[in-house]
């Protein structure tokens, strides 16, 4: 089965700064989506950023963007500028032929003023 | 246009008792999931409905759970016989097709926050 990790469960960066979360996964099929979602205390779970396994451009939105890694099966998503309402869990989610996305635990990223 | 909406917000029911969620996907989307959020176990898949196809229940945690989509809009979750580990925010979430070879992006409401007491 797929399975999505993000090892880091809480971050912290300073307004303006730069910050990269990390999520690893374990999948065989060679065709996949992978997703960053966003989840502010409103729990609306707001996309991010999406990245098409074929494409070997990391994708990119203003200021967040991805390293995507696929021999690897790496996919960091770094903000740059960090501003205070991106203050949020962040989710890391893959997505395969079977349409479910499956996610990871989650980071708690917390900007400081 | 209107996003994914949700209702209840908030749902507070006994132990025994039956539950019905509801969603409303974006308009003209084809397919719609619904997931659970819980502190234990995280963002789990429940079902999935794609336009006229048989649902994918694979996700459904008991026979307690199930799902309609009336007209491929709006969808009801009904949860009967609640227990208290069912206590978890329940979030929709719809695509404009659906399927990893088409634009399979989610979109999701706001969820639904079940406590069972």
């Amino acid at each position: 089965a797929q399975t999505v990790t993000q090892s880091q469960p809480e971050m912290s960066v300073q307004e303006a700064e730069t910050v990269t979360l990390s999520c690893t996964y374990d999948t065989s099929e060679s065709d996949y989506y992978l997703f960053w979602y966003k989840q502010p205390p409103s729990r609306q779970m707001i996309l991010v950023i999406r990245q098409e396994a074929y494409k070997q451009q990391n994708a990119t939105e203003n200021r967040f963007s991805v390293n995507f890694q696929k021999a690897a099966k790496s996919f960091s998503l770094k903000i740059s500028d960090s501003q205070l309402g991106d203050a949020a869990m962040y989710f890391c989610a893959w997505e395969g032929g079977s349409e479910k996305l499956v996610f990871g635990k989650g980071t708690k990223l917390t900007v400081n003023p | 246009g209107a996003g994914v909406s949700q209702s209840p917000s908030n749902k507070v029911t006994e132990k025994g008792k039956d539950v019905e969620l509801r969603c409303d996907p974006i308009s003209g989307h084809t397919a719609l999931y619904w997931y659970r959020q819980s502190l234990g176990q995280g963002l789990e898949f429940l079902i999935y409905f794609q336009g006229n196809s048989a649902p994918d229940k694979s996700g459904l945690p008991s026979d307690r759970f199930s799902a309609e989509r009336t007209g491929g809009s709006v969808s009801t979750l009904t949860i009967q016989r609640t227990q208290q580990e069912d206590s978890a925010v329940y979030l929709c979430a719809s695509s404009p097709q659906g399927g990893a070879s088409g634009e399979n992006t989610q979109y999701f409401g706001p969820g639904t926050r079940l406590t069972v007491l």
